[in-house]
């Protein structure tokens, strides 16, 4: 079963500056996508940025930008010119290709922002 | 824009209830689901549905059942609720596109669900 591991449950950044968020996945397929959400606070998940697994390049979505490392097995995020609307729990989740459902999450990663 | 909505923000029940937990979406997704959300814990499946009258078990499905009647309609039953099902609540759809990144999952607001 694939298993996906965030090793820091907090983080903290100052306005304007970058942080980066740390995700880890388990698998044995070499198909896969993967997942970035974020919930604010009292709000609803919404998705931040994807990638497939396939494509050696890194997704980016405006400040938001990721590091896929495919034999690492590693899918970093990286928040660039930090925003206080930023301020959220970010969670990293993965799905096997041909499977149409299954979201396979971390535990979630609580991003702070400092003004 | 998709739109995803739980029939509650807050639920208090009792023991022993049984409690509904419902869910609509307006996009015409074929796949819904629900996940249960714990601190520390992520999110965890705990049933979903591919189409009108097809469920699937997820990671915890026990103490859980659902009904899937009409293509829109998710509902999450817990049949004698206990105070271990306190906890939030997500439901999400998504398009039965198999195999393409493209069909994300649209979360709805949450129940936040308590049992005394």
């Amino acid at each position: 079963a694939q298993t996906v591991t965030q090793s820091q449950p907090e983080m903290s950044v100052q306005e304007a500056e970058t942080v980066t968020l740390s995700c880890t996945y388990d698998t044995s397929e070499s198909d896969y996508y993967l997942f970035w959400y974020k919930q604010p606070p009292s709000r609803q998940m919404i998705l931040v940025i994807r990638q497939e697994a396939y494509k050696q390049q890194n997704a980016t979505e405006n400040r938001f930008s990721v590091n896929f490392q495919k034999a690492a097995k590693s899918f970093s995020l990286k928040i660039s010119d930090s925003q206080l609307g930023d301020a959220a729990m970010y969670f990293c989740a993965y799905r096997s290709d041909g499977s149409n459902y299954k979201l396979t999450f971390g535990k979630g990663t609580l991003l702070t922002v400092n003004p | 824009d998709v739109k995803v909505t739980q029939s509650s923000r807050y639920l208090v029940k009792r023991t022993g209830e049984k409690v509904f937990l419902e869910c609509v979406q307006d996009m015409d997704h074929e796949n819904m689901f629900w996940y249960r959300q714990d601190p520390g814990l992520g999110l965890r499946l705990i049933y979903f549905s591919y189409d009108v009258k097809m469920k699937e078990k997820g990671d915890i499905p026990e103490g859980y059942s659902v009904s899937r009647e009409k293509k829109e309609r998710f509902s999450l039953i817990l049949e004698s609720a206990s105070t271990n099902q306190t906890s939030m609540y997500l439901c999400a759809s998504s398009l039965g596109l198999a195999g393409s990144s493209y069909n994300e999952q649209f979360f709805g607001p949450g129940t936040r669900l308590t049992v005394l």
